[in-house]
């Protein structure tokens, strides 16, 4: 079946530093990619939708300056949480629309951890 | 964010029960999702449901499209312990923006 790939899956940095999740559709091409994060023991919370070729569209509350959305091609969309601080730690989701078929897949999940 | 309510918030149950969980909403969705996660994971999809009144089963699970289409429920018929884990329902919108529930944490015991 249609897999979503995401790397890293997990991740340690330090305060202060930038760190990119990449997301991959690995056997289809995505059109809309979105971005979800989830805290310990609670439900996943939509951050932006990502769209091929252009600007993504951040949900209410989200930082855009923060976290920074770049959809460069059909299969993969990237994720940079900037200056990470310990309150970004969280678990990150993305999930791809297939351009074919418009079936929705989850990738694995990237946990981030910001000492 | 928003978020759907879902209920139960947590079940403790022993094998061979069924379960039940349901969510609700104040907005329409046009489509009904089940996911089940384990963790540190993605959701994987259950079911999805497209029509209000729609009743779907896969194997042990059934769910059903509220009439409203404010609301969904999902049934486990006979659990075994591998169906521990976290359900979130999900309302669609257009574009294939997915709103969540709050979570059903399942606790199946031998």
């Amino acid at each position: 079946g249609a897999v979503v790939s995401q790397h890293p899956s997990r991740v340690i940095c330090k305060s202060g530093t930038s760190v990119k999740i990449e997301c991959r559709s690995l056997d289809f091409q995505a059109t809309t990619m979105f971005w979800y994060r989830q805290f310990p023991k609670q439900s996943l919370m939509l951050m932006a939708t990502s769209n091929e070729g252009s600007k993504a569209t951040y949900e209410q509350g989200v930082e855009k300056d923060k976290f920074l959305i770049n959809h460069a091609s059909l299969t993969l969309s990237t994720l940079t949480v900037t200056s990470a601080h310990p309150e970004d730690s969280s678990f990150y989701i993305c999930s791809a629309t297939s351009q074919n078929t418009g079936e929705l897949f989850f990738g694995e999940g990237s946990r981030l951890t910001v000492l | 964010g928003q978020q759907l309510n879902q209920s139960p918030q947590s079940m403790f149950i022993q094998e061979g029960e069924d379960v039940s969980m349901n969510c609700t909403s104040s907005s329409i969705f046009n489509t009904w999702l089940w996911y089940k996660q384990d963790p540190g994971e993605g959701p994987v999809l259950l079911i999805a449901l497209y029509k209000a009144g729609e009743l779907t089963s896969n194997g042990r699970l059934t769910a059903q499209f509220g009439i409203t289409r404010k609301d969904s429920f999902l049934n486990i018929s006979a659990s075994i312990p591998s169906d521990v884990g976290i359900y979130f329902c999900a309302g669609q919108l257009r574009t294939d923006k997915l709103i969540f529930g709050t979570g059903t944490r399942l606790q199946v015991f031998p």
